[in-house]
Order: C-alpha cells, then structure tokens, then sequence
C-alpha cells in the first residue's frame, strides 16, 4: 500500500515564496503527481516527476527525491488566485493507480 | 473542445436506494476512474477501467459497481445507498500510458439521507 502526508494548511503572503512538503511511504512508486484544486472545483494537473530532481514550470517548481519519499511544491510570487487545495499523489509501481494525500489547503493573503 | 462531463451535479437519495452518476469524455481516451473526495481523506480511488469491457476494484470499491461498454463513459452505480456513501465523486479520464496526466470532471455532489 501506499501512505501520502502533506500538511493539512499553509498561510502564505501575496508575492511570497512557499513550499508545500509531501512525504511518501510505498511499497511501490512509479512518480509523483501535484494537482491544484480551487474550493468547489475539479483537481487540475500541475506537474509530474519520476526522476529526482527539480522540474520548473512558470511560478511553480516540484523536486523528488525517490531515496527519501519526498517531494515539495514551490510556488513563487504568490497570487491570491493561488489561494487553494495541492494534492500530491503516488503513482503505483503497476502504474495503474493513484494514492492522493488528504491535500494542504494553501491561503495567500494580501 | 474535448472536455469530460459528470451528471448529475448535484444529488439527494434515501437509504437503500440505487443510484447511477453518469461519466462522459469526449477526449477518446482509454482510461477512465471514479474517486471520491471526503473531508480528512482527499481523493480515492474506487474503480478504474482501462478500456472497453475492462473493469477493475479501486481503494474503496465495496458497494460500488462500474460497466465500460464504449469508450466515452463509465457509470457508477451505488447498488444499495448507504449514509457513508455520501461524498463528492469525482470522474477522471487518461490516454493510454499509465502516467498520462489524468482529467477530471466537475464532480457529483451526493447525499443519501
């Protein structure tokens, strides 16, 4: 099986950095998923990682580190519209499952 | 535009009662996935299908039964409502590799009383 922690909540400043940290336990893994999800709203696709390291895409960067279980998302200059919930979820070693975290609900404030 | 659609939105049963929440993607893919959401747990996963006639359990599957006879939907039928069903189910669809990013539809709110 596969065990997912993130925090449950962050409080960030509009035009700050903040990391959101997600910590893994499996017993297979085959890449690590981050969706955004606004309140009310389907998830949508941020990133994808399967080899360690650090994969950047505009304002939002996700790193892996498979030796450890970890991965974090880093979003620059915060915006309020990033106000939201960010799920990371493992990829199963078959590859044909998901395992979602209970998501860390992220509040930017001006 | 492909997009993936869920109905109904919103959803109120009794006890005891079957219910059918309808899937449908317009993206052609192959897979598709039925989660739910409920507080303090995020998102898991109850059934999957990899195409046409395949099937599979999820996490959470008991209670829940899934049927895959074309590629654009998956219905998810609640055989006999229970109050622990009540939740935000949501639909999610993938092309063929298993690390395809997944889509998901707007979600079904249902609540059995």
């Amino acid at each position: 099986g596969q065990n997912i922690d993130q925090p449950t909540e962050m409080t960030a400043t509009e035009g700050a950095i903040v990391q959101i940290n997600c910590t893994y336990q499996t017993s297979g893994f085959n890449g690590l998923f981050w969706y955004q999800q606004h309140a009310g709203e389907a998830p949508t696709f941020l990133s994808y990682n399967v080899l360690d390291g650090l994969e950047e895409k505009g304002r939002f960067s996700s790193f892996l580190s498979r030796s450890k279980g970890y991965s974090y998302l880093l979003l620059k200059e915060l915006q309020m519209k990033d106000s939201a919930s960010y799920l990371c979820a493992a990829l199963n070693n078959a590859g044909n499952m998901l395992t979602f975290g209970g998501g860390t609900r992220l509040m930017v404030k001006p | 535009d492909a997009e993936i659609t869920q109905s109904p939105r919103h959803k109120i049963t009794e006890t005891g009662r079957q219910v059918t929440l309808a899937c449908h993607q317009t993206w052609n893919h192959n897979n598709m996935f039925w989660y739910r959401q409920d507080l303090g747990h995020g998102l898991r996963l109850i059934h999957y299908s990899y195409g046409v006639q395949d099937t599979n359990k999820g996490e959470v599957s008991d209670g829940y039964s899934v049927s895959r006879s074309n590629t654009e939907d998956l219905p998810l039928t609640l055989e006999s409502a229970a109050s622990s069903q009540t939740s935000v189910y949501f639909c999610a669809s993938s092309e063929a590799a298993v690390t395809d990013t997944q889509y998901f539809g707007p979600g079904t709110r249902l609540t059995v009383l």
